[in-house]
Formats: structure tokens, sequence, C-alpha cells
């Protein structure tokens, strides 16, 4: 079955940067895109930016442009989001999800079915 | 970015009752909305696709309707397993949106 594992919690300095990755299996890692969301402390679900691995191709939420790389190794169907600069706000778990994707129309459908088990980054000096 | 609205915030209901949840768009997103369930601790799961379309094993006692701006998410009579957060998501062209949650607590 399709399962996203996350890497462990992170503990990080303010002004650090963190790298967390999501590998898939159960699937075909160029049938999908993986969008990266984060969910701070008692709040809802903020999406950060997604990546097409077969294409290499990635777009960012406004808020985070600048700030945040999503990348994806094809070779191990594994997806990376580092975000720098940390700051005590940016305290939360971090969720990837996958949506589906036909690379021969380009089209991606516009929800998560898959998501993993999240990784909570906590800024703190 | 499109905004999504959901309400109300909190819905304080009995097992048996009827649950309805809505979500507004600022502009239109076509029928192209998800809504998600969470509980505390996990991740969220698919209920419904493109406004009316339950995921892979999601009872039929879950429903959603709308188009255009105006969504409802419609749990028919709870189970005790359905007190949780739940969240409406858009996607246009270049970004992505969820509400900001309603929370379905026991009465």
């Amino acid at each position: 079955q399709v399962q996203l594992v996350q890497s462990g919690a992170e503990v990080k300095k303010p002004g650090s940067s963190v790298k967390v990755s999501c590998k898939a299996s159960g699937g075909t890692f160029s049938s999908y895109t993986i969008s990266w969301v984060r969910q701070a402390p008692g709040q809802g679900l903020e999406w950060m930016g997604r990546i097409i691995p077969i294409l290499g191709r990635a777009n960012y939420a406004q808020k985070f442009q600048g700030r945040v790389t999503i990348t994806a190794d094809k070779s191990t169907s594994t997806a990376y989001m580092e975000l720098s600069s940390l700051r005590s706000e940016d305290t939360a778990v971090y969720y990837c999800a996958r949506s589906l994707f036909d690379i021969l129309t380009g089209y991606e459908v516009h929800f998560f079915d898959y998501w993993g088990q999240g990784t909570l980054v906590t800024v703190s000096s | 970015e499109i905004v999504l609205t959901q309400s109300p915030v909190t819905l304080s209901l009995s097992p048996g009752e009827r649950a309805t949840l809505s979500c507004r768009a600022s502009q239109s997103v076509s029928a192209y909305l998800a809504w998600y369930q969470q509980k505390p601790g996990q991740a969220p799961r698919l209920l419904i696709y493109d406004a009316s379309n339950r995921a892979t094993g999601i009872p039929a006692r879950f429903s959603g309707s709308g188009s255009g701006t105006d969504f409802t998410l419609t749990i028919s009579s709870l189970e005790p397993e359905d007190f949780a957060v739940y969240y409406c998501q858009q996607r246009s062209i270049s970004a992505l949106t969820f509400g900001g949650g309603t929370k379905v607590e026991i009465k």
C-alpha cells in the first residue's frame, strides 16, 4: 500500500535551517506530486509548496518564497523540504502529502489522498 | 489568493445527530474542493474530493455538496469516531489554501 514516511523530530536554533524528508513507497513516484503542509500548535493547515518529482519543478506559497526549498530524488522516491532562517513561529508539525499527476496530460488532481505521519520541528534558543 | 472561510468554528452535537459544515470561497473554485478530517495527533484524512465524491473507504454518512463559492459537508448521523476537526481545501492555478477548520465536539 502507499506510504509516505517522514524523518524524525528536529530541534533547531533560531536563524538555522531544517531539512525534512518524505520517502514514498507502494506507488509510482512519477505519478504524483508532493506537497508540504504545516500545522502550528493548535492551529490550522498551511500549504507551503509542492514539487512534481518527474519534472523536478517546484512552486511555493508566496509567504514562504525565498525561505523554503522543495526537492526530490527520483532514485530513492524521496522528497525534501528545507526551511531556512528559522524563527519561533516556524515551530510546527510538517506534513508531506501526495496528489496524483498525469505526466501525459499535465493534469494534477486538486486534493491529497495520502499524507505522511508528520514531523515536529521545534525552533527554540 | 483564494480565502476559504469555514463556519461554524465549533459545532456541539450529540451522537446520532446531523452535522452540517459550511465552507465559503472568496471567489469561485468551480467544484475543485476537498474535505479532510483530522483527529488529535494524526495527519488529515481525505473524506471528499471534487466537492461531492467520497474518497475510498469513507462511509456513506459523509456527503459533500456545492459548487462555485459555497460548499457543505454533511454527516448524516454522527458516530463517536466522527468528533474531530474538519478542513476544506482548494487549489487554484498557482496556490492552494485550506479553511480555518470546524471542530465537531460532543455536546
